[in-house]
């Protein structure tokens, strides 16, 4: 079974330009999450989503944006890029969104977005 | 609100030697405990979780975890490390109420000498 897989893998952006990324998860998984990853404050949670809905979000601004296709894939955007938005977006698929027993998330290789 | 804390920034081990990487949470409610390992330039790879039940959990590549309530504690190890177990560890934590959100910690770098 083919993992997660997340494109581009680079991406170099200047301040003021807006980026999306996507990720498109394991076969059967419904439910997708972002994080940022950076060297200063670590792998931080942006948000996820399961059937096409925003199930949960993180501490960032609304130049962070989201969102899930019917086939499960998704996308993120960040719009007015600024230098700190450099980092590792890593991409994580779950089978289904479980308040408990939860299963576990499988990411995906990341997409490194450096910001000039 | 839930957190996680790897005390060590950094594990030297000599390979065949016991490696443990040591990891204290706060959370809520009950804990929902997990361990990734990251290689360079790589995502994330699932090791183990603690869910519920026996306080001892194995998991990939000869890995397991304890599990201590009482001490908030869910230490890594294993018994016999390999210089390819080289790499950053992360410990991660998720409460029932927060769906698939994982609060990470900051990481500890595993360093196995030949």
């Amino acid at each position: 079974k083919a993992g997660v897989t997340q494109t581009p893998r680079y991406l170099i952006k200047t301040r003021g330009q807006q980026v999306t990324l996507s990720c498109s998860p394991i076969s059967g998984h419904r439910s997708v999450s972002w994080y940022q990853q950076t060297p200063g404050q670590g792998l931080q949670f942006l948000f996820e989503y399961f059937s096409e809905t925003q199930r949960n979000k993180g501490n960032f601004p609304g130049r962070f944006s989201g969102r899930q296709f019917s086939n499960s894939r998704s996308e993120m955007n960040v719009s007015t890029l600024e230098l700190g938005d450099s980092a590792l977006y890593l991409c994580a698929s779950s089978l289904t969104h479980r308040t408990i027993s939860p299963y576990e998330q499988y990411f995906g290789p990341g997409t490194r977005l450096t910001v000039t | 609100a839930q957190s996680v804390a790897q005390p060590e920034d950094q594990v030297n081990v000599a390979e065949g030697n016991p490696l443990t990487v040591k990891c204290t949470y706060s959370v809520s409610g009950n804990p929902y405990l997990f361990w990734y390992v990251q290689y360079p330039n790589r995502g994330l790879q699932f090791l183990l979780k603690y869910i519920t039940g026996d306080n001892l959990v194995k998991g990939s590549y000869g890995f397991e975890a304890e599990f201590n309530k009482s001490q908030t504690s869910f230490h890594l190890k294993k018994p016999s490390a390999l210089v390819s177990d080289s790499a950053l560890y992360f410990c991660a934590v998720r409460d029932g109420s927060a769906g698939n959100k994982l609060t990470f910690g900051g990481g500890t770098r595993v360093l196995v000498k030949p």
